[in-house]
C-alpha cells in the first residue's frame, strides 16, 4: 500500500540554525501538506501546496519558513533559523484531490537546543 | 473560524465495553469531516470520511455518523488494541488550500 514516508525521523539542532525536513507524497498525488504537532497539543495546518506554488498558509507560517518540490516526487520544509518553539512533530501529507482525503507520514521530530 | 471540540478529552474502557466519542464543529460551510487514529509518536491514520448530514460509515468495530454540528465515533466491543487517539478534523468549503483543522483529540485506553 503506498504511503508517505519522512526523513529524518529525529533532527536535533541548535537555535538559529537552519533544518531540511523531507517528504515524499504518495506517488500520483497532487496536493501536498505540512502540519505540525507540539507535544500534547493538536495538530496545527502549516502550508498547503498545489502545482509548485503555495495554496494556503497559516498564521504559523511565517518568512521563517519555506516549501519546496526540488524534483518529481520530494517536498520538503525548510526552517530558515529554527526557535525553540519550533520544536514540534512535523507531519507531511498529501492528497490526490484537494477535497480528497490527506494520508499523513510518520513525522519528524524536530528538537532545538 | 474553524472549531472542532472533541469530548471526552480521554476514556477507559474494559474490553467489550462499547461507547461513543463526540466531536462539535462549527465550520463555514463544511466539505468534509475526517475521523483519524493517532498512536503515540506516530502520524495520523485515516479512518472515514464524511460529508453530509445522516450520512455513517462503518469499518470493523468503529462506526463514524455526522450531524449538521456534531460526529460521533461509535466503538462497538472494544479490544486493548483499539487503543490510541482518536482525532476528528474538518475542511471548510471555502478553503483555498484544503486546509484541516483538527481537534484535540481523546484518548482511548481499552484494558483487557
Amino acid at each position: 500500500e503506498p504511503e508517505v514516508t519522512q526523513t529524518p525521523s529525529h533532527q536535533v539542532t541548535q537555535m538559529g540554525q537552519e533544518v531540511i525536513l523531507r517528504c515524499v507524497p504518495i506517488s500520483n498525488h497532487l496536493y501536498f501538506y505540512w502540519y505540525r504537532q507540539i507535544l500534547g497539543q493538536k495538530v496545527e495546518f502549516l502550508v498547503s501546496f498545489y502545482n509548485n506554488e503555495i495554496s494556503e498558509k497559516s498564521e504559523i507560517f511565517d518568512d521563517q519558513f519555506s516549501v519546496e518540490r526540488p524534483d518529481g516526487s520530494n517536498f520538503t520544509l525548510k526552517i530558515r533559523s529554527t526557535k525553540l518553539e519550533d520544536s514540534a512533530m512535523y507531519f507531511c501529507a498529501s492528497s490526490d484531490g484537494g477535497q480528497d482525503t490527506q494520508y499523513f507520514g510518520p513525522g519528524t521530530r524536530l528538537t532545538v537546543l | 473560524e474553524d472549531q472542532v471540540t472533541q469530548s471526552p478529552e480521554a476514556l477507559r474502557l474494559q474490553e467489550g465495553e462499547s461507547s461513543s466519542l463526540n466531536c462539535s464543529y462549527t465550520v463555514s460551510g463544511l466539505r468534509g469531516l475526517f475521523w483519524y487514529r493517532q498512536d503515540p509518536g506516530k502520524g495520523p491514520e485515516f479512518l472515514f470520511t464524511l460529508y453530509s448530514a445522516g450520512e455513517e460509515k462503518e469499518k470493523e468495530r468503529l462506526k463514524a455518523t455526522l450531524t449538521k454540528k456534531e460526529s460521533f465515533l461509535h466503538i462497538t466491543a472494544p479490544k486493548p488494541e483499539d487503543s490510541a487517539t482518536y482525532l476528528c478534523a474538518v475542511q471548510a468549503r471555502e478553503t483555498s488550500g484544503s486546509r484541516l483543522t483538527f481537534g484535540e483529540g481523546t484518548q482511548l485506553t481499552v484494558n483487557p
